[in-house]
Protein backbone atom coordinates (compact mmCIF):
# COMPACT_ATOMS: atom_id res chain seq x y z
CA UNK A 1 0.00 0.00 0.00
CA UNK A 2 1.44 3.54 -0.96
CA UNK A 3 -0.83 5.52 0.67
CA UNK A 4 -1.68 7.28 -2.13
CA UNK A 5 -5.51 6.43 -2.65
CA UNK A 6 -7.60 7.56 -6.01
CA UNK A 7 -11.53 7.57 -6.04
CA UNK A 8 -13.37 5.59 -7.74
CA UNK A 9 -11.52 3.19 -9.16
CA UNK A 10 -14.21 2.68 -12.05
CA UNK A 11 -16.22 5.04 -14.10
CA UNK A 12 -18.12 4.34 -17.00
CA UNK A 13 -19.63 7.23 -18.56
CA UNK A 14 -20.68 8.48 -22.44
CA UNK A 15 -19.26 10.93 -24.25
CA UNK A 16 -19.50 14.63 -23.61
CA UNK A 17 -20.00 13.81 -20.17
CA UNK A 18 -17.85 15.77 -17.55
CA UNK A 19 -15.99 13.69 -14.53
CA UNK A 20 -14.30 14.43 -11.51
CA UNK A 21 -11.10 12.29 -10.14
CA UNK A 22 -10.12 12.07 -6.92
CA UNK A 23 -6.86 11.63 -4.59
CA UNK A 24 -5.58 12.29 -1.47
CA UNK A 25 -1.64 11.87 -1.42
CA UNK A 26 0.80 10.10 1.05
CA UNK A 27 0.74 11.85 4.81
CA UNK A 28 2.86 14.61 4.71
CA UNK A 29 3.58 14.61 0.64
CA UNK A 30 3.20 18.01 -0.66
CA UNK A 31 3.57 17.39 -4.53
CA UNK A 32 0.99 15.69 -6.13
CA UNK A 33 1.31 14.09 -10.20
CA UNK A 34 -1.55 13.00 -12.65
CA UNK A 35 -0.97 10.61 -15.07
CA UNK A 36 -2.65 8.70 -17.74
CA UNK A 37 -2.10 5.46 -18.81
CA UNK A 38 -3.43 3.97 -22.70
CA UNK A 39 -2.11 1.38 -25.19
CA UNK A 40 -1.23 3.84 -27.59
CA UNK A 41 0.06 6.64 -25.73
CA UNK A 42 1.66 4.50 -22.84
CA UNK A 43 1.81 7.01 -19.55
CA UNK A 44 1.92 10.07 -19.83
CA UNK A 45 2.46 12.86 -17.18
CA UNK A 46 -0.20 15.34 -17.45
CA UNK A 47 -0.01 18.22 -14.40
CA UNK A 48 1.81 19.07 -11.02
CA UNK A 49 0.37 20.23 -7.87
CA UNK A 50 3.01 21.44 -5.24
CA UNK A 51 1.31 22.73 -1.88
CA UNK A 52 -1.71 24.20 -3.69
CA UNK A 53 -0.09 25.68 -6.88
CA UNK A 54 0.11 24.46 -9.92
CA UNK A 55 3.61 23.41 -10.69
CA UNK A 56 4.29 21.93 -14.38
CA UNK A 57 2.35 21.05 -17.30
CA UNK A 58 2.43 17.79 -19.55
CA UNK A 59 0.96 16.87 -22.39
CA UNK A 60 -2.77 17.91 -20.45
CA UNK A 61 -5.27 18.20 -22.97
CA UNK A 62 -7.58 21.82 -22.82
CA UNK A 63 -10.67 20.33 -21.38
CA UNK A 64 -8.81 18.42 -18.75
CA UNK A 65 -8.09 21.09 -15.34
CA UNK A 66 -7.07 19.77 -11.73
CA UNK A 67 -6.81 21.67 -8.78
CA UNK A 68 -4.94 20.74 -5.03
CA UNK A 69 -7.15 22.15 -2.13
CA UNK A 70 -5.73 23.30 1.75
CA UNK A 71 -5.61 19.82 2.76
CA UNK A 72 -3.39 18.84 -0.13
CA UNK A 73 -6.08 16.10 -1.63
CA UNK A 74 -6.42 17.17 -5.69
CA UNK A 75 -8.92 16.49 -8.00
CA UNK A 76 -8.75 15.86 -11.81
CA UNK A 77 -11.75 17.37 -13.90
CA UNK A 78 -11.91 15.91 -17.32
CA UNK A 79 -15.17 17.47 -19.40
CA UNK A 80 -16.59 17.18 -23.39
CA UNK A 81 -15.40 13.44 -22.87
CA UNK A 82 -13.97 11.67 -25.73
CA UNK A 83 -13.70 7.86 -26.59
CA UNK A 84 -10.04 8.40 -26.82
CA UNK A 85 -10.31 9.62 -23.20
CA UNK A 86 -10.45 5.99 -21.80
CA UNK A 87 -7.56 5.53 -19.93
CA UNK A 88 -6.26 4.02 -16.27
CA UNK A 89 -5.51 7.81 -14.52
CA UNK A 90 -2.89 7.82 -11.83
CA UNK A 91 -2.42 10.25 -9.19
CA UNK A 92 1.39 10.13 -7.33
CA UNK A 93 2.57 11.89 -4.15
CA UNK A 94 6.25 12.55 -3.37
CA UNK A 95 7.83 14.19 -0.25
CA UNK A 96 10.12 16.28 -2.20
CA UNK A 97 10.48 17.64 -5.99
CA UNK A 98 12.37 15.50 -8.18
CA UNK A 99 12.13 12.51 -6.09
CA UNK A 100 10.52 8.90 -6.43
CA UNK A 101 7.12 9.28 -6.32
CA UNK A 102 4.28 6.67 -4.61
CA UNK A 103 1.88 6.13 -7.15
CA UNK A 104 -2.21 5.36 -6.09
CA UNK A 105 -4.07 2.56 -7.44
CA UNK A 106 -5.52 4.32 -10.56
CA UNK A 107 -9.16 5.18 -11.70
CA UNK A 108 -10.02 3.35 -14.93
CA UNK A 109 -12.03 5.44 -17.09
CA UNK A 110 -14.33 4.37 -19.93
CA UNK A 111 -16.00 6.63 -22.48
CA UNK A 112 -18.80 4.68 -24.44
CA UNK B 1 10.96 12.57 -28.06
CA UNK B 2 12.30 12.09 -24.58
CA UNK B 3 10.50 9.62 -23.87
CA UNK B 4 12.89 6.47 -22.59
CA UNK B 5 13.03 3.62 -24.40
CA UNK B 6 13.11 0.18 -22.29
CA UNK B 7 14.68 -3.10 -24.08
CA UNK B 8 13.55 -5.67 -24.73
CA UNK B 9 9.86 -4.51 -24.97
CA UNK B 10 8.99 -8.17 -23.73
CA UNK B 11 11.22 -11.19 -21.62
CA UNK B 12 10.01 -14.81 -20.74
CA UNK B 13 12.75 -16.79 -18.59
CA UNK B 14 12.55 -19.83 -16.08
CA UNK B 15 11.90 -19.00 -12.21
CA UNK B 16 15.35 -18.54 -10.63
CA UNK B 17 17.04 -17.26 -13.91
CA UNK B 18 18.14 -13.55 -13.68
CA UNK B 19 16.82 -11.12 -15.64
CA UNK B 20 18.02 -8.20 -17.67
CA UNK B 21 16.42 -4.95 -18.88
CA UNK B 22 17.65 -1.64 -20.29
CA UNK B 23 16.61 1.76 -20.74
CA UNK B 24 17.89 4.33 -22.88
CA UNK B 25 16.89 8.23 -22.83
CA UNK B 26 18.14 11.26 -24.47
CA UNK B 27 17.98 13.88 -22.06
CA UNK B 28 20.22 14.86 -18.88
CA UNK B 29 18.82 13.70 -16.28
CA UNK B 30 19.71 14.36 -12.40
CA UNK B 31 18.19 10.53 -11.37
CA UNK B 32 16.74 7.52 -13.22
CA UNK B 33 14.11 5.16 -11.13
CA UNK B 34 13.14 2.00 -11.80
CA UNK B 35 9.43 1.37 -11.18
CA UNK B 36 7.08 -1.83 -11.05
CA UNK B 37 3.66 -2.52 -12.58
CA UNK B 38 1.52 -5.22 -12.24
CA UNK B 39 -1.15 -6.12 -14.92
CA UNK B 40 -3.42 -2.98 -14.68
CA UNK B 41 -2.57 -1.80 -10.91
CA UNK B 42 -0.73 1.02 -9.99
CA UNK B 43 3.26 1.29 -10.14
CA UNK B 44 5.71 0.35 -7.17
CA UNK B 45 8.74 2.53 -6.95
CA UNK B 46 11.55 0.10 -6.93
CA UNK B 47 14.94 2.39 -7.14
CA UNK B 48 16.21 5.41 -7.47
CA UNK B 49 19.97 5.90 -9.28
CA UNK B 50 21.67 9.55 -8.86
CA UNK B 51 23.50 10.54 -12.02
CA UNK B 52 26.73 10.38 -10.01
CA UNK B 53 25.82 6.61 -9.15
CA UNK B 54 27.31 3.82 -11.13
CA UNK B 55 25.38 1.19 -9.57
CA UNK B 56 22.77 0.61 -6.81
CA UNK B 57 21.51 -2.46 -5.20
CA UNK B 58 18.13 -3.05 -2.98
CA UNK B 59 17.72 -6.93 -2.48
CA UNK B 60 17.52 -8.48 -5.64
CA UNK B 61 17.66 -5.72 -7.55
CA UNK B 62 20.45 -4.62 -9.51
CA UNK B 63 20.44 -1.23 -11.16
CA UNK B 64 23.40 0.44 -13.16
CA UNK B 65 23.53 3.96 -15.17
CA UNK B 66 25.62 5.32 -17.59
CA UNK B 67 25.36 8.77 -18.33
CA UNK B 68 27.64 8.71 -21.18
CA UNK B 69 25.96 6.48 -22.60
CA UNK B 70 22.37 7.42 -21.39
CA UNK B 71 21.72 4.38 -20.31
CA UNK B 72 20.70 2.29 -17.37
CA UNK B 73 19.71 -1.38 -16.90
CA UNK B 74 17.99 -3.57 -14.72
CA UNK B 75 19.18 -7.01 -13.41
CA UNK B 76 16.74 -9.00 -10.90
CA UNK B 77 18.50 -11.99 -9.68
CA UNK B 78 17.07 -15.83 -8.76
CA UNK B 79 13.60 -14.61 -10.34
CA UNK B 80 10.44 -15.80 -8.88
CA UNK B 81 7.02 -16.13 -10.10
CA UNK B 82 5.70 -13.09 -8.18
CA UNK B 83 8.25 -11.18 -10.64
CA UNK B 84 6.23 -11.66 -13.33
CA UNK B 85 4.88 -7.79 -14.05
CA UNK B 86 5.79 -4.65 -16.43
CA UNK B 87 8.78 -2.66 -15.34
CA UNK B 88 9.38 1.16 -16.52
CA UNK B 89 12.32 3.70 -16.42
CA UNK B 90 11.17 7.14 -15.53
CA UNK B 91 13.21 10.15 -15.00
CA UNK B 92 12.76 13.49 -15.01
CA UNK B 93 13.26 15.84 -18.24
CA UNK B 94 15.27 18.83 -18.86
CA UNK B 95 13.99 22.07 -18.59
CA UNK B 96 12.57 22.54 -15.61
CA UNK B 97 9.65 20.14 -16.31
CA UNK B 98 8.63 18.15 -12.93
CA UNK B 99 6.63 15.17 -14.12
CA UNK B 100 8.59 11.94 -14.85
CA UNK B 101 8.59 10.30 -18.21
CA UNK B 102 8.37 6.90 -18.75
CA UNK B 103 9.47 4.38 -21.28
CA UNK B 104 7.35 1.71 -23.01
CA UNK B 105 7.61 -0.42 -20.21
CA UNK B 106 9.29 -4.21 -20.57
CA UNK B 107 6.93 -6.69 -20.10
CA UNK B 108 8.39 -9.58 -18.05
CA UNK B 109 6.69 -13.33 -17.52
CA UNK B 110 8.48 -15.65 -14.99
CA UNK B 111 7.79 -19.33 -16.02
CA UNK B 112 7.29 -21.53 -13.13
Amino acid sequence: DSGVTQTPKHLITATGQRVTLRCSPRSGDLSVYWYQQSLDQGLQFLIQYYNGEERAKGNILERFSAQQFPDLHSELNLSSLELGDSALYFCASSAFVRDEQYFGPGTRLTVT
Amino acid sequence: SQQGEEDPQALSIQEGENATMNCSYKTSINNLQWYRQNSGRGLVHLILIRSNEREKHSGRLRVTLDTSKKSSSLLITASRAADTASYFCAFYPGGGADGLTFGKGTHLIIQP
